[in-house]
């Protein structure tokens, strides 16, 4: 059962428009959540977090909003660069568990069209 | 300060054929993982080891063991390879707090024959 959903295999945007990447999650126990971006042949890299005590985060052009009721999330990227072309993968954790797991959902491909 | 890093980079193995990945990482954390990400199935966990000395079981630990050889390092190993286990390989840690970030190597591409 997939506890971390990203139902958009891919998204295409022109750049300097906004990207939505969406993702929704089942698990109650999960408060806190996690965006990763990751470029071809490399790691995954961290992008931005939100706990569920608040319901947006934002750094720079990244913004990230949570809706607890819905269980959904998503990260919104204004304006779009065509560096910003990578997979972003939504995380999920417990925290108040003690093993600091994270349940990753499949990931969106984002492509910015110059 | 390197981060995370992973040995090898690449490798080809034969069916029956057994190997070990390696990672270390540099910045004295003690929570250590291995994933694998295969085509539309995103990062997948195969195992973790929560501190020094301890490993559990992730979502797909089957043909698969661990070794938390030190606090740095944190070896895969397959006995037995099968061309099912064809992945890349990502190892990461993270530290102790339960919201510090999981900080990623580069991954070992794997294709077994």
């Amino acid at each position: 059962d997939q506890q971390v959903k990203q139902n958009s295999p891919s998204l295409s945007v022109q750049e300097g428009r906004i990207s939505i990447l969406n993702c929704d999650y089942t698990n109650s126990m999960f408060d806190y959540f996690l965006w990763y971006k990751k470029y071809p042949a490399e790691g995954p890299t961290f992008l931005i977090s939100i706990s569920s005590i608040k319901d947006k985060n934002e750094d720079g052009r990244f913004t990230v909003f949570l809706n607890k009721s819905a269980k959904h999330l998503s990260l919104h990227i204004v304006p779009s660069q065509p560096g910003d072309s990578a997979v972003y993968f939504c995380a999920a954790s417990d925290s108040g568990g003690s093993n600091y797991k994270l349940t990753f959902g499949k990931g969106t491909l984002l492509t910015v069209n110059p | 300060n390197a981060g995370v890093t992973q040995t090898p980079k690449f490798q080809v193995l034969k069916t029956g054929q057994s190997m070990t990945l390696q990672c270390a990482q540099d910045m004295n954390h003690n929570s250590m993982y291995w994933y694998r990400q295969d085509p539309g199935m995103g990062l997948r966990l195969i195992y973790y080891s929560a501190s020094e000395g301890t490993t559990d079981k992730g979502e797909v630990p089957n043909g698969y063991n661990v070794s938390r050889l030190n606090k740095r390092e944190f070896s895969l190993r397959l006995e037995s390879a099968a061309p099912s286990q064809t992945s890349v390989y990502f190892c990461a840690s993270t530290g102790t707090g339960s919201t510090d970030t999981q900080y990623f190597g580069p991954g070992t591409r794997l294709t077994v024959l």
